[in-house]
């Protein structure tokens, strides 16, 4: 079974731009979750979608959103960006039918902003 | 809600042994415990359910105090595999997962 992908690995954008990252879960996980990692603050939690609808939410500014689509690929936009977004970005997917089941991570989106 | 881990870096001699704890100021469905490597993706090790046993992976195991809301990590006879990033991710019943900070580990020979 292919694992978690995400695209791009990395990106460089300036400030006051906008950006795109995508993220293809395992197969048969409806369930994705973005996470923003930055030195010294661990993985802090974005937000998880779940058939195509946004289901939980974390503490960010609204220039974080993110999408679903019905094939469980989930995209995520930031813009007007900020110096302090520069973050390595993971993606998470799960099949929480199952119990027991954990989230399996992509290998990120290293995002520098200049 | 993001769970708190300590210690923050410890530095262990191969075959010694070394407990991660993380506390949470929220009710507990499960903990999950994942490792990450410099440069790499959190990979999974364990998951402890409410009213679950005691987990164990090779000379990893890790127990879970649903009164107290707390885990911890048990690595016994450390290997300079075992060198990484270690996070709890705390599960209340939301079906996300908030993470820790991290705990450092770097296993030297």
């Amino acid at each position: 079974k292919a694992g978690v992908t995400q695209t791009p690995r990395y990106l460089i954008k300036t400030r006051g731009q906008q950006v795109t990252l995508s993220c293809s879960p395992i197969s048969g996980h409806r369930s994705v979750s973005w996470y923003q990692q930055t030195p010294g603050q661990g993985l802090q939690f974005l937000f998880e979608y779940f058939s195509e609808t946004q289901r939980n939410k974390g503490n960010f500014p609204g220039r974080f959103s993110g999408r679903q689509f019905s094939n469980s690929r989930s995209e995520m936009n930031v813009s007007t960006l900020e110096l302090g977004d520069s973050a390595l970005y993971l993606c998470a997917s799960r099949n929480p039918d199952l119990l027991q089941e954990t989230q399996y991570f992509g290998p990120g989106t290293r995002l520098l902003v200049l | 809600q993001q769970p708190v881990q300590s210690p923050q870096a410890v530095i262990l001699r191969e075959g010694e042994d070394a407990v991660i704890n993380c506390s949470s100021s929220k009710a507990l469905y499960s903990v999950h415990w994942y490792r990450q490597k410099h440069g790499e993706a959190p990979v999974f090790l364990m998951i402890l359910l409410k009213g679950g046993e005691q987990k164990g992976h090779e000379k990893i195991s890790a127990s879970f105090n649903e009164k107290k809301q707390q885990s911890s990590l048990y690595l016994t006879a450390s290997q300079l595999s075992y060198s990484g990033t270690y996070f709890c991710g705390t599960e209340g019943g939301a079906n996300n997962l908030f993470f820790g900070t991290g705990t450092r580990l770097t296993v030297i020979p």
